[in-house]
């Protein structure tokens, strides 16, 4: 069963043009919930961090939220050099064998045209 | 530049083969994390170390294995290479135990033909 799904699968918005990216969960036993951006070829850059119900995150165009069930990920006045891949990923569970596993959602990748 | 350097940047072998892909984290962080990405299954979690010693594993094939050196860096082992394995693989590290942000390498690309 998918843990972490985020939606859209692809976002395509004009320069200037706010919207919002989601990520819904169903683990249990949440430790962190963190986004980050992927350009093509290139590894994961670290964008926030979120660890409870209700926490914000801002950098300069982004703002990350987070409820008991989901995040959202705002951008709001998009430029074309936002555009990315965007990942959430998900440290969860009791411990154990698990402490360090991060689980990913798919991405959405987000164009933003001029 | 997140601190994380892996080698090599490519890597084009044939099915049977076995490479070793090469990891050091940034200065400090004491966990080092494996994972791989492909088109198909996106980035899935191999394995942790912290401080020379496995503390968390996820779908890792039996033909895999890993280890962390006292000096920090780590190494990945595939052997006995499929074409399935063709995939970018992503070192990571974070200075704690695990339960905070992981800064990812620039990855290796493994082409097995």
């Amino acid at each position: 069963e998918d843990q972490v799904t985020q939606s859209p699968e692809a976002l395509r918005l004009q320069e200037g043009e706010s919207s919002s990216l989601n990520c819904s969960y169903t683990v249990s036993g949440l430790r962190g919930l963190f986004w980050y951006r992927q350009d093509p070829g290139k590894g994961p850059e670290f964008l926030f961090t979120l660890y409870s119900a209700g926490e914000e995150k801002e950098k300069e165009r982004l703002k990350a939220t987070l409820t008991k069930k989901e995040s959202f990920l705002h951008i709001t006045a998009p430029k074309p050099e936002d555009s990315a891949t965007y990942l959430c990923a998900v440290n969860w569970g009791a411990g154990g064998t698990s402490y360090g596993k991060l689980t990913f959602g798919q991405g959405t990748i987000l164009t933003v045209h001029p | 530049d997140s601190g994380v350097t892996q080698t090599p940047k490519h890597l084009i072998t044939a099915t049977g083969q076995r490479v070793t892909l090469r990891c050091s984290p940034r200065s400090g962080d004491l966990s080092v994390y494996w994972y791989q990405q492909s088109l198909d299954q996106g980035l899935q979690f191999l394995i942790q170390y912290y401080n020379g010693e496995e503390r968390a594993k996820g779908n890792i094939l039996e033909r895999f294995s890993a280890q962390q050196f006292p000096d920090l860096h780590s190494e990945l082992n595939l052997s006995s290479l499929e074409l399935g394995d063709s995939a970018l693989y992503f070192c990571a590290s974070s200075g704690s135990f695990g339960y905070n942000e992981q800064f990812f390498g620039p990855g290796t690309r493994l082409t097995v033909l």
